[in-house]
């Protein structure tokens, strides 16, 4: 079965732009989820859909993220306008089961100039 | 709120057995899970505890207390592989998931 899809793998950016990241969860997960992982770090949920609809959203910076899961299949990600703090790795997770055991996708690597 | 500890680093010979602990505090607690993240890879899940007692997955391992809102990894045989950061992640019955700050285990010859 095909693992969980992230574009883009890296992207470069000056602080104020915006940037978008996209996720295709594996087929008939119904959980997805958004992390960011800082190096030498764990990673942090940013946010939590259930099919469609928001379950946590609680660490997700609400002044410049966003997030959305059109359809309840695939998400993307927006940051607007970033900061030099925003440099991380932004891991897509899928679950079957409800957190229980998690498939993660390659992670996007932004680095903020 | 969630809370997990573990030990930062860990080292250990090759063949040898390891095991890393991890305590956590939350509410609502649900289960534990362990993720393997080799450097520049994606966390990969390795094991999920619900109930007390010790699962078994080949070299791995996981043990779960929840009276002592503690569990450990074990890992046996140790091999150069295995070498990678070493996660626990605790789920509430919200299904949130919360992951620890990882143990960097380091296998030398």
């Amino acid at each position: 079965e095909a693992g969980v899809a992230q574009s883009p793998r890296y992207k470069i950016i000056e602080k104020r732009q915006s940037v978008a990241f996209w996720c295709n969860p594996i087929s008939g997960h119904a959980t997805l989820y958004w992390y960011q992982q800082i190096l030498g770090q764990g990673p942090k949920l940013l946010i939590q859909f259930q099919n469609n609809g928001v379950v946590d959203d609680s660490q997700l910076p609400k002044d410049r993220f966003s997030a959305e899961r059109l359809k309840g299949v695939d998400s993307t990600l927006k940051i607007q306008p970033a900061k030099l703090e925003d440099s991380a790795v932004y891991l897509c997770a899928s679950s079957l089961d409800g957190g229980q055991k998690q498939f993660f996708g390659p992670g996007t690597r932004l680095t903020v100039l | 709120g969630q809370s997990l500890e573990q030990p930062s680093e860990v080292t250990a010979v090759e063949g040898a057995i390891v095991q890393i602990n991890c305590t956590y505090q939350t509410s609502g607690f649900y289960g534990l899970s362990w993720y393997q993240q080799h450097d520049g890879g994606a966390p990969t899940f390795l094991s999920y505890n619900a109930l007390d007692g010790l699962e078994e997955t080949g070299r791995f391992s996981s043990f779960l207390s929840r009276s002592d809102s503690y569990g450990y990894l074990l890992l046996q045989e140790l091999q150069m592989k295995d070498s990678a950061s070493y996660f626990c992640a605790v789920r509430d019955r919200y299904q949130k998931v919360t992951f620890g700050t990882g143990t960097k285990l380091q296998v030398i010859p």
